[in-house]
């Protein structure tokens, strides 16, 4: 079965500077997606950004972006110009292929903290 | 669009009450997902639908729950009787089927708290 994990419970940065935020996960698969969902206070998952595991680039968002290491199964994401509205908690999730598994696997989450 | 709407937002019950949460998927969308999160076990998918027929309910917790799609537009989750340890945030979320990478897209959840 796969797993999702993120280190970081907690994970803190200043309004404007930058932050990474850890997720490997473990898998046997080499077709599958990752994705990025925030969850702010008012508990609704949003999705920040995906990424195909067939694909090199890393994916971006405006200021949301990723590092895939397929290799070493890590995606992590950086939040460029941190804003106040990005303070949630983030979880990282994974989904994998074939057939008619539909099935997201999430991390536990991180809480991020915007400090002004 | 509007997006996936769930309703009660919060409910408040008693032990041994039936709970019924209902979702309506984003209008066109052929799947429909049941989450629950807790602090202990986080995000777990419990069921989901494909063209209104139930595929996956490895994750349902026992037989107290249930979980039904009438049709396209409406699907209800059940918890009868409820317990404590039901107590828990409830999201539904919809995709559309252009393959397994198709993103899920996540209602406001309902807050339930079984005394």
């Amino acid at each position: 079965a796969q797993t999702v994990t993120q280190s970081q419970p907690e994970m803190s940065v200043q309004e404007a500077e930058t932050v990474t935020l850890s997720c490997t996960y473990d898998t046997s698969e080499s077709d599958y997606y990752l994705f990025w969902y925030k969850q702010p206070p008012s508990r609704q998952m949003i999705l920040v950004i995906r990424q195909e595991a067939y694909k090199q680039q890393n994916a971006t968002e405006n200021r949301f972006s990723v590092n895939f290491q397929k290799a070493a199964k890590s995606f992590s994401l950086k939040i460029s110009d941190s804003q106040l509205g990005d303070a949630a908690m983030y979880f990282c999730a994974y989904r994998t292929s074939g057939g008619s598994n539909y099935k997201l696997t999430f991390g536990k989450g991180t809480l991020l903290t915007v400090n002004p | 669009d509007a997006g996936v709407i769930q309703s009660p937002r919060h409910e408040v019950t008693e032990m041994g009450q039936e709970v019924t949460l209902r979702c309506k998927p984003i209008s066109g969308h052929d799947y429909l997902f049941w989450y629950r999160q807790t602090m202990m076990r986080g995000l777990e998918l419990l069921i989901y639908f494909n063209n209104n027929v139930p595929i996956d309910d490895s994750g349902m917790p026992e037989d107290r729950f249930s979980a039904k799609m009438p049709n396209a537009s409406f699907s209800t989750l059940k918890i009868q009787p409820s317990e404590p340890r039901d107590s828990a945030v409830y999201f539904c979320a919809s995709s559309l089927d252009r393959g397994w990478g198709e993103t899920q897209y996540f209602g406001p959840g309902t807050r339930l708290l079984v005394l």
